[in-house]
Formats: C-alpha cells, structure tokens, sequence
C-alpha cells in the first residue's frame, strides 16, 4: 500500500497567517491526490482533488500544488473558520489517507 | 445538492455484526457510486470499500474482504455497510460518501454523509 506521511501533525497559527502543510507519498503517485477538511464532530469535506483543483464552492486561499511524491496544501489569510483537521488522500486504485495535521489557534 | 442521512450510533458485543444505512436524497442513488470509511476515535481515516460503478459490483480493499458487505436498495435510494466478527478494533464512526471522480480508478469524495458511530465493547 501506497503510504502518505503528513507534516505537521500539529500547527499553531494565527488570523491571517499563511499556512502549508504537506503530505509525502512512498511512492510516486503522479497527480493523483485530494486534501479534505474535517472539523470537531463532522464529516470530512472534499477541498482539492487532482493535487491543484478546487472543488467547487471552496474558498480561493486554499490551494494545493504538487505532483510525484510531495505535495502541499497552502491556506492563505487563515479564517477563524480554517481552524481544523487536514488530510490528504491518495486517489488512485487502493485508497489511503494520510494521518491528518490539525490546525490551531 | 445531494445529502446523504446515516442511520444512528449502534452498540455491539465483539463478534456480533452491524449494518448502517445510508439514503442519497434525491432518487439519485443509481447515478452514484458509495463508498465508505470509518475513522477510530482520535485517529485518521480508513476507506474500506465502494461500488464500482461500471458494474455495480464491491470492491474491497484486502484488510476487509470477507467480513464487510455493501449493499444497494435502489427502491428507497439506500445504500447499507455490513460489517461481521466486531472486535474493539472496529470501534470507530462509519462514513458513507459518492465518488465524485469521472475517470474510472480514481476516487475523491463529496459530500459525506454525517457519520454513524459503532461501539464495540463487552
């Protein structure tokens, strides 16, 4: 199975900052990859699928680049709605996630 | 927009099995493919299977073939989970989510369903 490594796990920021997080495949993975959002008690939401897309209805600061085996998840002007769990998922054939990496005040 | 409404929390002893449901509003349930994924307390995501679409056949991945069953009820748009032999291990929420891609293979997922907490303890 194809394993995806988050970094950070933990990540302190405030209103307004930019933050990145990135997400390591073991092997390379092409484009295939999406970034969800999941907040205390709720369902995970579909942010970027395709590495770089943006899921419709997303807001602009969220972005995501990246292709092969590492990609990042950039949010910009962090929103006090932003404050939440992040995962990335590989999405092609033997679906897996990577370990999340929550985002703190 | 499509919205997906779970069955409700479920308590089981190890051993015993559980079925949670999942109804697609919106008598769509045939234009989609269903897949699901659980995520113990306190822990990551695990996708444990779906429906492929191009013949309306499960796939599961390894860890799970032989103990999970998903199922469709196209009549009152419903798709169900199965899972058999519970141990504490499968303790965890179950999510129900469509696959979005439209490129066969490939699979991201939007929206989910709110989740359905299984809590497998003697």
């Amino acid at each position: 199975d194809i394993q995806l490594t988050q970094s950070p796990s933990f990540l302190s920021a405030s209103v307004g900052d930019t933050v990145t997080i990135t997400c390591r495949a073991s092997q390379d993975i092409s484009s295939y990859l999406a970034w969800y959002q999941q907040k205390p008690g709720k369902a995970p939401k579909l942010l970027i699928h395709a590495a770089s897309t943006l899921q419709s209805g997303v807001p602009s600061r969220f972005s995501g680049s990246g292709s092969g085996t590492e990609f990042t998840l950039t949010i910009s002007s962090l929103q006090p709605e932003d404050f939440a769990s992040y995962f990335c998922q590989q999405v092609n054939g033997r679906l897996t996630f990577g370990g999340g990496t929550k985002v703190e005040i | 927009q499509v919205q997906l409404v779970q069955s409700g929390a479920e308590a089981r002893k190890p051993g015993a099995s559980v079925k949670v449901s999942c109804k697609v509003s919106g008598n769509i349930l045939t234009l989609m493919s269903i897949h699901w994924v659980r995520q113990a307390p306190g822990k990551g995501l695990e996708w444990m299977g779906g429906i492929d679409p191009e013949d309306g056949e499960p796939i599961y991945p390894q860890n799970f073939q032989g103990r999970v069953s998903m199922t469709e009820d196209t009549s009152t748009d419903t798709a169900y989970l199965e899972v058999s032999s519970l141990t504490s291990d499968d303790t965890a929420v179950y999510y129900c989510a469509p696959n979005l891609s439209p490129i066969r293979g490939l699979y991201w997922f939007d929206p989910w369903g709110q989740g359905t907490l299984v809590t497998v303890s003697s």
